[in-house]
């Protein structure tokens, strides 16, 4: 999607190891977000960032950590990745009085 | 908790056809409700969104109705296209410190048949 790129597209990684995700930026969007999306879930928030440095929990925070050091690049880190962390990651940007935009997504295997 | 619950899970309607899909919230702090699509390997796209204040809204083909009083809302596809055939999520919109934070339901996977 046109501003908003995610990486890596696919991995697959063993249970217990660390991984980090990017969602890197091009729109000077203040506001970026963290979703996972599973079969009869939905899409559930993460973690969100209102500014550089200033990040949040959503609902499904637990085993997860983010960080935002610059306006463009929002990292979601798996410190220690378990098997119900298998999914499809979206990061997804916003303004105010403007909708979402979405990445492409990561799709993450822990066997 | 889903605190936006969608049906039905899957649906598949005739070319031509409407489709129909509902969802029902619970928080009244809810102020924005968007639909979105998703086509296989890509992400959400929004679609056409409805604030509470309104009962109606439509966009081409494409219409939501928004029932506050039961909280409800709907969208509905009018002469269903297999370009359509995606997976529709709707969703309940919370702000915070200017963040949007989306809850979403759990999807319908439409399929046009043609």
């Amino acid at each position: 999607d046109a501003g908003i790129t995610q990486s890596p597209r696919h991995k697959v990684t063993e249970t217990g190891t660390p991984v980090t995700l990017r969602c890197h930026q091009t729109e000077n969007h203040r506001y970026m977000y963290w979703y996972r999306q599973d079969p009869g879930h939905g899409l559930r928030l993460i973690h969100y960032s209102y500014g550089v440095k200033d990040t949040d929990k959503g609902e499904v925070s637990d085993g997860y950590s983010v960080s935002r050091s610059k306006t463009e690049d929002f990292l979601l880190t798996l410190e220690s990745a378990t098997s119900s962390q298998t999914s499809v990651y979206f990061c997804a940007i916003s303004e105010p009085g403007q909708g979402y935009t979405f990445g492409s997504g990561t799709r993450l295997t822990v066997v | 908790q889903q605190q936006v619950k969608q049906s039905p899970q899957s649906l598949i309607v005739q070319k031509g056809g409407i489709s129909i899909i509902n969802c029902a919230y619970e928080n009244t702090a809810f102020d924005y409700f968007p639909w979105y699509q998703q086509f296989p390997g890509k992400g959400p796209a929004l679609l056409i969104a409805i604030r509470p204040d309104v009962s109606e809204k439509k966009e081409g083909r494409f219409t939501i109705s928004f029932n506050k009083s039961a909280k409800q809302f709907s969208l509905h596809i009018m002469d269903s296209q297999p370009g359509d055939s995606a997976t529709y999520f709707c969703a309940a919109r919370k702000t915070n410190q200017g963040a949007q934070k989306l809850v979403f339901g759990q999807g319908t996977r439409l399929t046009i048949n043609p």
